[in-house]
């Protein structure tokens, strides 16, 4: 089946500096990648949507300066928090789509801690 | 208009029991109904999905039930376990565009007692 790695699994970083995320479809070319952050006990949020070689769409109230996405190939997009500070603290999640499959493939996530 | 709401928050089962989760959703563009797990530090696995053109899908222990005229969805575990103890969300997406983003109900914490 598809496959998606994401890396790191958890980070702690100090506040003012930057964290990069990545996310890998393995076995198959992800058009479109997607970008979720998730709070305890709550459900997905999207943050943005990326199609390789774009920039990436952002919902609102996203800050796209913040929370840099970069899908550069078809099989790995990066999702940078710059200047980071703790409100940042969060779990991310990365999901791939399978081209014009109804199939979208979830990360194992990304623990974020910034102190 | 884009949103799934979904119920209960949280559920308690005993093992062998029936897990009963519910969602509606608004936006008669949906055309995929997909149900993900959730466990503690993990992102969500695809348990099971359908589309709107069938009533009921079944994979195992898992059924979801499709209803298009009231725009709900539901799933059903059957013999619950102790190791479907798990969040459990469900989700839709729209046809519009080509990114097919995926809209996600405010998920339900399942707990199955030994």
């Amino acid at each position: 089946g598809a496959v998606v790695s994401q890396h790191p699994s958890w980070v702690i970083c100090k506040s003012g500096t930057s964290v990069k995320i990545e996310c890998r479809s393995l076995d198959f070319q992800a058009t479109t990648m997607f970008w979720y952050r998730q709070f305890p006990k709550q459900s997905l949020m999207l943050m943005a949507t990326s199609n390789e070689g774009s920039k990436a769409t952002y919902e609102q109230g996203v800050e796209k300066d913040k929370f840099l996405i970069n899908h550069a190939s078809l099989t790995l997009s990066t999702l940078t928090v710059t200047s980071a500070h703790p409100e940042d603290s969060s779990f991310y999640i990365c999901s791939a789509r399978q081209g014009a499959s109804y199939g979208y493939t979830f990360g194992s996530g990304t623990r974020l801690t910034v102190v | 208009q884009q949103q799934v709401k979904q119920s209960p928050q949280s559920l308690i089962v005993q093992k062998g029991g029936i897990s009963i989760i519910n969602c509606a959703y608004e936006n008669t563009a949906f055309d995929y109904f997909p149900w993900y797990q959730q466990f503690p530090g993990k992102g969500p696995a695809l348990l099971i999905a359908i589309r709107p053109d069938v009533s009921e899908k079944k994979e195992g222990r898992f059924t979801i039930s499709f209803n298009k005229s009231a725009k709900q969805f539901s799933l059903h575990i059957m013999d619950s376990q102790p190791g479907d103890s798990a969040t459990y969300f469900c989700a839709a997406s729209r046809a519009s565009g080509s990114a097919r983003q995926l809209t996600f109900g405010s998920g339900t914490q399942l707990t199955v007692l030994p």
